[in-house]
């Protein structure tokens, strides 16, 4: 109950095309769900975070969508670029005392 | 804003030693400290969770005694690895979240690469 389920494991995308990774929760207790980049060998960077009480969130070219009633979230990449080539991770917390529970990452290969 | 370091960025030891890394909040006071751990390709682990001027709180799986947590302020945690062994290479990450409005977010360290020979 208190895995992230996330998808696809790696991806592949051409310059200027939509990345798209999903993820899947189980607890209703989570109310936080952040999202992190990371490249090789650095530690992780906050990208986008989003809260229930709204359905999509948009920073720049990323956008998170969150269904609460299919207890799923998305981060979407408009406008990939090959710099977005990197690991992202999907998360959830706010149940646990500050605790993050996070997915599995996905691989984005952007094509120039 | 939200800056958050560590110290060293890689180390390489000997078998049987211990290993001090550093986590401090440059920009914010940090609460709670996060301390994970990731092997090649795969997510992070959460290792434990430590809060200011109190006792560390261990994972499951995690031994207390091998991965010792002082969180001595409220910009500094240190992680130390005592009685090293290759088995204990990895990479560290220590996260640190803010007290205020937004509790849950978490900012990461640039982590620690530790090879033990």
């Amino acid at each position: 109950q208190q895995q992230v389920k996330q998808s696809p494991q790696s991806l592949i995308v051409q310059k200027g095309g939509i990345s798209i990774i999903n993820c899947a929760y189980e607890n209703t207790a989570f109310d936080y769900f952040p999202w992190y980049q990371q490249f090789p060998g650095k530690g992780p960077a906050l990208l986008i975070a989003i809260r229930p009480d709204v359905s999509e969130k948009k920073e720049g070219r990323f956008t998170i969508s969150f269904n609460k009633s299919a207890k799923q979230f998305s981060l979407h990449i408009m406008d990939s670029q090959p710099g977005d080539s990197a690991t992202y991770f999907c998360a959830a917390g706010g149940n646990r005392g500050n605790k993050l529970v996070f997915g599995a990452g996905t691989i984005l290969r952007v094509k120039s | 804003g939200a800056v958050v370091s560590q110290h060293p960025s890689w180390v390489i030891c000997k078998s049987g030693t211990s290993v001090k890394i550093e986590c401090r909040s440059l920009d914010f006071q940090a609460t709670t400290m996060f301390w994970y751990r990731q092997f090649p390709k795969q997510s992070l682990m959460l290792m434990a969770t430590s809060n200011e001027g109190s006792k560390a709180t261990y994972e499951q799986g995690v031994e207390k005694d091998k991965f010792l947590i002082n969180h001595a302020s409220l910009t500094l945690s240190t992680l130390t690895v005592t009685s090293a062994h290759p088995e204990d290479s990895s990479f560290y990450i220590c996260s640190a979240s803010a007290s205020g409005s937004l509790p849950d977010t978490q900012y990461f360290g640039p982590g620690t690469r530790l090879t033990v020979l």
